[in-house]
């Protein structure tokens, strides 16, 4: 089965400070997405990454706050911008591959503490 | 818009012992997946099994089975002879059957007692 790699797996950060995470995955994927679970909590849905062009955002989440980038099938970044306290949460991506049967696959979390 | 509930925050079983794990959803979707995800200590978050809307047939994987009840909008999930290592949060979700978008529930934490 493929593997689904993030980078770090976690980080102390300065608040007003911004920090980017990253997805790799060891395969070719159609879809790559940008999951939220803050402390306690389910998970939520940031944004659809989308290969070559903008990423598509969820009610709640502006680009200027979570830039995302897709450059290729198998890589994606997630920048978490001038953070605050409350940006204290696991960052997820997941992904989905072609003919994957509608099945996400997660990788293992960024935990991120802001200060 | 689509809305999952777990109504069980807690719950615990003895080791060797089955556990029911309750979800409901609501949409106005016909067609659909639902998925159950575990979600132990180390984050990572694992597909345990999957339900397609349109298949009468629930859907089991080796100690897991659910129960997909469509009129009720209800969808457990069953373990079976319950080992430690099934201790973990887990999580109800759906998807659209043309969309890409997983809603969550608010998760069950499991304890499996030796």
């Amino acid at each position: 089965s493929a593997v689904i790699s993030q980078k770090p797996s976690r980080d102390i950060c300065q608040r007003g400070t911004s920090l980017t995470i990253q997805c790799q995955v060891d395969s070719q994927v159609t879809m790559m997405f940008w999951y939220r679970q803050q402390p306690g909590q389910s998970l939520t849905l940031i944004a659809t990454a989308n290969q070559g062009s903008e990423a598509t955002y969820e009610s709640g989440f502006v680009i200027d706050k979570f830039p995302i980038s897709r450059p290729n099938l198998t890589f994606s970044t997630l920048t978490v911008s001038n953070m605050s306290p409350e940006d204290s949460s696991i960052y997820l991506c997941s992904v989905e591959w072609a003919g994957g049967e509608d099945e996400q696959y997660f990788g293992p979390g960024t935990r991120l503490t802001v200060t | 818009a689509q809305t999952v509930t777990q109504s069980q925050p807690e719950m615990s079983v003895q080791e060797a012992e089955t556990v029911t794990l309750s979800c409901t959803y609501d949409t106005s979707e016909s067609n659909y997946y639902l998925f159950w995800y575990k979600q132990p200590p180390s984050r990572q978050m694992i597909l345990v099994i999957r339900q397609e809307a349109y298949k009468q047939q629930n859907a089991t994987e080796n100690r897991f089975s659910v129960n997909f009840q469509k009129a009720a909008k209800s969808f457990s999930l069953k373990i079976s002879d319950s080992q430690l290592g099934d201790t973990a949060m887990y999580f109800c979700a759906f998807m659209k059957l043309a969309g890409n978008m997983l809603t969550f529930g608010g998760g069950t934490r499991l304890m499996v007692k030796p």
